[in-house]
């Protein structure tokens, strides 16, 4: 089956960089997806990389892909309080289907003043 | 078009109590999905829609939840017979055949 690990909790001060780490299982993944959530609101999709990548940079966002390691990571550069959230990494399902998202359970990120 | 849209945003209603959620898709999306997320976790995938057809439920967490999708367009999924155990937040997201999915505000669901 699928599973999608992370860091429960991230804790940075303001301006710094944030690094948010993610292990996910299946290695015929064509896409991964990283999503952010606000408390007591839906789903906002980041950003997304395909498997062939192992870069991809959005503004403050740099997605990082190792396939062989099945680690997928989220840098958020000069992190500012509005980027206080949930964020997750998802994977599609086993085979590429149209199934729905396998997600991690979400790293909370703290921003420290 | 101001994205995927969900009602109520939240209900609370006494165990034993049917309740219907509604989802209303972007509109030139194909694909509709259903999932639940509770406290502390990642959403759950619940059920999808390719226009009108249900292509998988095997993943609804017992009978008493169903969706339907009658037209193509907006969706809703009933939970019969409440228990204190569905309170959760359900969240509907749309995709297009390819693409990546867009998630709704949600429906926190208590059940009391």
């Amino acid at each position: 089956g699928e599973d999608v690990e992370q860091s429960l909790f991230l804790s940075v001060r303001e301006g710094d960089s944030s690094v948010i780490n993610c292990t996910y299982t299946d290695s015929s993944s064509t896409y991964l997806y990283w999503y952010k959530q606000e408390p007591g609101a839906g789903l906002q999709l980041l950003t997304y990389i395909f498997s062939n990548m192992d870069m991809k940079q959005d503004q403050r966002l740099t997605v990082l892909l190792n396939k062989k390691d099945k680690h997928l990571s989220l840098r958020i550069a000069d992190t500012q309080t509005g980027d206080s959230a949930i964020y997750f990494c998802a994977e599609p399902p086993s085979g590429g289907g149209a199934d729905g998202l396998t997600f991690g359970k979400g790293t909370h990120l703290i921003i420290q003043p | 078009d101001t994205g995927v849209s969900q009602n109520p945003r939240h209900k609370i209603t006494k165990r034993g109590q049917n309740v219907t959620f509604r989802c209303d898709p972007i509109s030139e999306h194909n694909r509709l999905y259903w999932y639940r997320q509770t406290l502390g976790q990642g959403p759950e995938f619940l059920t999808y829609f390719q226009n009108e057809a249900q292509l998988e439920k095997s993943r609804l967490l017992s009978d008493r939840f169903s969706a339907e999708r009658p037209k193509g367009s907006f969706s809703t999924l009933e939970i019969q017979r409440t228990e204190q155990g569905d309170s959760a937040m359900y969240l509907c997201a749309s995709s297009s055949l390819a693409g990546e999915q867009y998630f709704g505000p949600g429906t926190r669901l208590t059940v009391t």
